[in-house]
Order: structure tokens, then C-alpha cells, then sequence
């Protein structure tokens, strides 16, 4: 089991253009979590889906910010018109039920 | 709302000296907390989790409800200890989402 996957590892974009981050969480695990840590900080819980539904988006900031995980396929978080305030390190967890998390590498985020 | 604090930025110890990373966290019912490790250029991975009451590598974390700590502990410190340390709080409900705190960076020098 390759562990849970994102891409890319890092992503530069200039301010008003998008970002998709993409995770593939472990096989089996049907439960996907989002996660930003912003420089000297903690991560920070944004959004919990399972396959086709968004179940808790209550860390997700109201605008710009969306997240799906369709029934195939990778789930996305994708940021629309990004400012330099969105530059950040964006972490992705799987689990099988709801119990461990297991992390992805992280998708480290600049915004020119 | 629950909050975990992680009081040392950094902490730096010498091989073989104990090494304790405090915890503390705010949460009006019972919590799970756990402990994840980062090393450099891996990712975070779980260290232990207070309900398994178990050593890992060497590290031990005791629950203290009293001082809604919970802060983790080794006795005699590795080289390959050198790491960021994350404390996260797991305060019930169906979500299972994680409230982490901005973590330690322990670095053991030879």
C-alpha cells in the first residue's frame, strides 16, 4: 500500500489564478480529510468527506474554497482566485473507518 | 471550543538526557488525544494515542485529566528522536476531525 498520495508536492501560482491540490487516500479508506497549516502554525481541520459527500466543511473558509471526492477518482481541494494569504502547506488524511488518520506528504502552496 | 497549546517552540536536549514536550489542552468533555511525529522530509505519522497506554520508541504520554495535560515523555533521548512533534485532540462526535497543536521541534544533539 503506497500510502496516501498528493500531487503535486508543490504548487506555484500567481494571485487570482486557481489551485486544484489532489489526494488519493489509501486503498480501502473511504474517509478524506483536508488540513492547512499556515507557516508556525498547527494544522487546521478544513473539510471531512466520504465518497460523494461533503460531511463537515465547518474549518472551510465561505468563499473561494470548494472540495469534492467523487466516486472515482482523486478528491480535490480547489482554491478560485488565490491571494498571497492562501500560500500555505495543505495536507490530506485517509481512514478506513472513522479511527487513525493516515497523512499524505503534503502539497506546499505559493502564491506569488 | 477545544484548543491544544504546545508551550515550547523548540526544545533541545542532549543524547541520553531525558526529554519531556508538554501538552495542554482546553475541552469540556472527554477527550482523545494523541501524538503525531514528523521527521525530516516524511510525512506525520502517529506516534501513540492515550487510550492504547502504550510505549513507542521509547515515548510514553499520560493522560492528566486534573491538569488537562498531556504531555509526552522519554527517558533517555536518540539522535534519531530529532523531530516535529504534533499534540491533537479528538473531541468526539462523527466527525473524527483532529484540533492539533503548532507543535515542538526537538532537536537531540550528540
Amino acid at each position: 500500500n503506497a500510502g496516501v498520495m498528493q500531487n503535486p508536492r508543490h504548487l506555484v501560482r500567481r494571485r487570482g489564478q486557481e489551485a486544484r491540490l489532489r489526494c488519493s487516500p489509501m486503498k480501502g479508506h473511504s474517509h478524506v480529510y483536508w488540513y492547512r497549516q499556515l507557516p508556525e502554525e498547527g494544522l487546521k481541520f478544513m473539510v471531512y468527506l466520504q465518497k460523494e459527500n461533503i460531511i463537515d466543511e465547518s474549518g472551510m473558509p465561505k468563499e473561494r474554497f470548494s472540495a469534492e471526492f467523487p466516486k472515482e477518482g482523486p478528491s480535490i481541494l480547489r482554491i478560485q482566485q488565490v491571494v498571497r494569504g492562501d500560500s500555505a502547506a495543505y495536507f490530506c488524511a485517509s481512514s478506513p473507518i472513522l479511527n487513525e488518520q493516515f497523512f499524505g506528504p503534503g502539497t506546499r502552496l505559493t502564491v506569488l | 471550543a477545544q484548543r491544544v497549546t504546545q508551550p515550547e517552540k523548540l526544545l533541545s536536549v542532549f543524547k541520553g538526557a531525558p526529554v519531556e514536550l508538554k501538552c495542554n489542552y482546553s475541552y469540556s468533555g472527554s477527550p482523545e488525544l494523541f501524538w503525531y511525529v514528523q521527521y525530516s522530509r516524511q510525512r506525520l505519522q502517529l506516534l501513540l494515542r492515550h487510550i492504547s497506554r502504550e510505549s513507542i520508541k521509547g515515548f510514553t504520554a499520560d493522560l492528566n485529566k486534573g491538569e488537562t495535560s498531556f504531555h509526552l515523555k522519554k527517558p533517555f533521548a536518540q539522535e534519531e528522536d530529532s523531530a516535529m512533534y504534533y499534540c491533537a485532540l479528538y473531541s468526539g462526535g462523527s466527525n473524527y476531525k483532529l484540533t492539533f497543536g503548532k507543535g515542538t521541534l526537538l532537536t537531540v544533539n550528540p
